[in-house]
């Protein structure tokens, strides 16, 4: 497996336990913010967006909330499963296309 | 099948020799993006392009060449490939344009690249 986890803040849920990963993101003029999943060996894959005319999305199973009196975005999955173990990345784009990742959480489902 | 192709996916050379990762997409997007992905620093940005013959610097472009001389490939080159540039690069592409740059980003399947 790839080795690009290591070192990453880890959260350790129960399945059919929500989970909350959080991100604080560093452009007060960032306008548009996307959460990613990456499982071993694969590239991230999108999950949820939202613009910065919005403080909540909601999708299948899963929610983006965005403060931005507090530069802080958050995703919450809603009965976690073993499926969703993965890497979690929040990002955000500046300026146009210019995007930056966050450091990825890493979110373990125990059976 | 709608996806985005990296080739190759696995590459072991020596510091000084030029190599070029390729990447191509099938869904006519105009925005493609190259990234290096390192233990505990998520993805930076090495280039962008924004549609053919437009490119732009992202945060880490040092040591780096990209091109946009068609729509659906854009590879990066490594004129002298150095050990600090051992990562794992992914290629991505938007429907996004400039007027529109909502869109979500699909990422190939990555290369792993391996400087020695």
């Amino acid at each position: 497996g790839e080795s690009v986890g290591l070192h990453l803040p880890t959260l350790s849920v129960q399945e059919g336990d929500n989970s909350i990963i959080n991100c604080a993101y560093s452009n007060s003029a960032s306008d548009y913010f996307i959460w990613y999943k990456q499982e071993s060996g694969k590239g991230p894959q999108f999950i949820i967006d939202i613009r910065s005319n919005m403080d909540k999305r909601q999708g299948q199973r899963v929610t983006v909330l965005l403060n931005k009196t507090v530069k802080h975005l958050s995703l919450q999955i809603a009965a976690t499963q073993p499926g969703d173990s993965a890497v979690y990345f929040c990002a955000e784009r500046t300026g146009g296309f210019k995007t930056i990742f966050g450091a990825g959480t890493r979110l373990f489902v125990k059976a | 099948e709608a996806q985005v192709t990296q080739n190759p996916r696995y590459l072991i050379t020596v510091t000084g020799k030029k190599l070029t990762v390729t990447c191509s997409q099938n869904m006519n997007h105009e925005y493609m993006s190259w990234y290096r992905q390192d233990p505990g620093l998520g993805l930076r940005q090495i280039y962008y392009s924004m549609n053919v013959e437009v490119t732009d610097k992202g945060d880490v472009p040092e040591g780096y060449k990209v091109s946009r001389k068609e729509k659906r490939n854009f590879p990066l080159i490594l004129e002298s490939p150095s050990p600090n540039q051992t990562s794992l690069y992914f290629c991505a592409s938007s429907s996004g344009t400039g007027r529109f740059p909502y869109n979500e980003q699909f990422f190939g399947p990555g290369t792993r690249l391996t400087v020695l």
